[in-house]
């Protein structure tokens, strides 16, 4: 089945730096790549997501590239805010049977 | 986006008593739903997939007998806890899927926290 990794698994930055956060998937067929903020005690949202016929989408400060033929994708958020401190996960899966795998999840802490 | 809610919020049982949970989609009908298993400062689980109408598939290593899936209607999915241990005790999260306008996106409940003494 899918497999899904994340890195890294805890980044602080401060107010204002930009943020990244890695991917890798290793089954080829996937081709929808969710991302979802969970902040503590509460249920994952939706933020951004990335189907495989592009390689790059943008909403507001967040990003997400995909990497097709090295089986990664990445978050971007830049101008980090403290609200953005939350536990970030990506997933994979194969559209129709949409059965996402979830990385193990990134906790973000942005510093004042 | 489209809204699901999930209840009860919390729950605290003894341990042997039975447990269940319920999963809306208040906006939308959802044909299918998921079901997660989260422990703190762990990534989402998937237990079983829940279609309307049919038996829920189940994840490796999941125990059918055990955690009970129902989803009766397209609104509606329902996970009973049978004969509940401490090691039950978790944060259960459930999502449901949603087709409309030609997209495919999860929307997931609030949780619920179950706590089995």
């Amino acid at each position: 089945g899918e497999n899904v990794e994340q890195h890294p698994s805890t980044l602080s930055v401060q107010e204002g730096d930009s943020a990244v956060i890695k991917c890798t998937y290793s089954d080829s067929a996937s081709n929808y790549f969710p991302w979802y903020k969970q902040e503590l005690g509460k249920r994952p949202q939706l933020i951004i997501d990335i189907r495989s016929n592009v390689g790059e989408k943008k909403d507001q400060r967040i990003a997400v590239t995909l990497n097709k033929t090295a089986k990664h994708f990445s978050l971007h958020i830049t101008e980090t805010q403290p609200e953005d401190s939350a536990v970030y996960f990506c997933a994979a899966s194969i559209g129709g049977s949409y059965i996402p795998t979830f990385g193990r999840g990134t906790s973000l802490i942005v510093h004042p | 986006g489209a809204v699901v809610s999930q209840h009860p919020s919390w729950v605290i049982c003894k341990s042997g008593t039975s447990v269940k949970i319920e999963c809306r989609s208040l906006d939308f009908q959802a044909t299918t739903m998921f079901w997660y298993r989260q422990f703190p400062k762990q990534s989402l689980m998937l237990m079983a997939t829940s279609n309307e109408g049919s038996k829920a598939t189940y994840e490796q290593g999941v125990e059918k007998d055990k955690f009970l899936i129902n989803h009766a209607s397209l609104t509606l999915s329902t996970l009973t806890v049978t004969s509940a241990h401490p090691e039950d005790s978790s944060f259960y999260i459930c999502s449901a899927r949603d087709l409309a306008g030609g997209q495919d996106t999860q929307y997931f409940g609030p949780g619920t926290r179950l706590t089995v003494l």
